[in-house]
């Protein structure tokens, strides 16, 4: 089944604690983005790559790291994670940028306390 | 004022009736607009994509663009109560450039 697939779906932690969330697509695609959504603002993009070894930030990078190193995966990095950070975080996939018809993971709803 | 505004809602109808969900926008250089639809607890998932004016209809569901007053709809005919969800707005310059998405609107169909 085609899917993006991330992990964990839950995770409660406290400020500084750094932690990774996976994304992983298998199907072959190019481009991954990561978002938050937050109740009002709607999806916000913090990073993206368009192919492997290739990032660049979204509208919301600051606290934020990701990398690239093999096509199906792109983790989403928070290397001292505060308050301000506790969202619903999406990783999507798609051959492309734009209005190709990006296929969403389930979500990481993280609470940093 | 943001690129693209969407109403939260919730806006609740009873099942068969008829709903109009709106998008309206700032920058006249959109060109492809997309509606996706999110399910609680889930990711979005793409549901109508249209390029430029016009009509483009998929079973009970029809998004419309009128891009002389900047503002998208998506029409949901014979509303289920499986058709309450979340949904988004979303709309880029170019085929290849970032989509710029609304904030969504949390429909309620009560059966």
């Amino acid at each position: 089944e085609a899917q993006v697939t991330q992990n964990p779906r839950y995770l409660i932690t406290v400020t500084g604690k750094k932690l990774t969330v996976t994304c992983s697509q298998n199907m072959n695609h190019e481009y991954m983005s990561w978002y938050r959504q937050d109740p009002g603002l709607g999806l916000r993009q913090i990073y993206y790559s368009m192919n492997v070894e290739v990032t660049d930030k979204g509208d919301v990078p600051e606290g934020y790291k990701v990398s690239r190193k093999e096509k199906r995966n792109f983790p989403l990095i928070l290397e001292s994670p505060s308050p301000n950070q506790t969202s619903l975080y999406f990783c999507a996939s798609s051959f492309r940028q734009g209005a190709s018809g990006y296929t969403f993971g389930s979500g990481t709803r993280l609470t940093v306390v | 004022q943001k690129e693209v505004e969407q109403d939260p809602g919730p806006l609740s109808v009873p099942e068969g009736a008829i709903v109009s969900l709106n998008c309206t926008y700032s920058n006249s250089a959109f060109q492809y607009f997309m509606w996706y639809r999110q399910y609680s607890r889930k990711g979005p998932e793409l549901l109508m994509y249209t390029y430029s004016s016009g009509n483009k209809e998929d079973g009970r569901f029809t998004a419309q663009v009128d891009k002389s007053s900047k503002y998208i709809s998506l029409f949901i005919r014979d509303s289920q109560p499986s058709d309450s969800a979340t949904y988004l707005c979303a709309m880029s310059a170019q085929s290849n450039y970032q989509l710029i998405w609304g904030a969504g609107t949390k429909l309620i169909i009560k059966p």
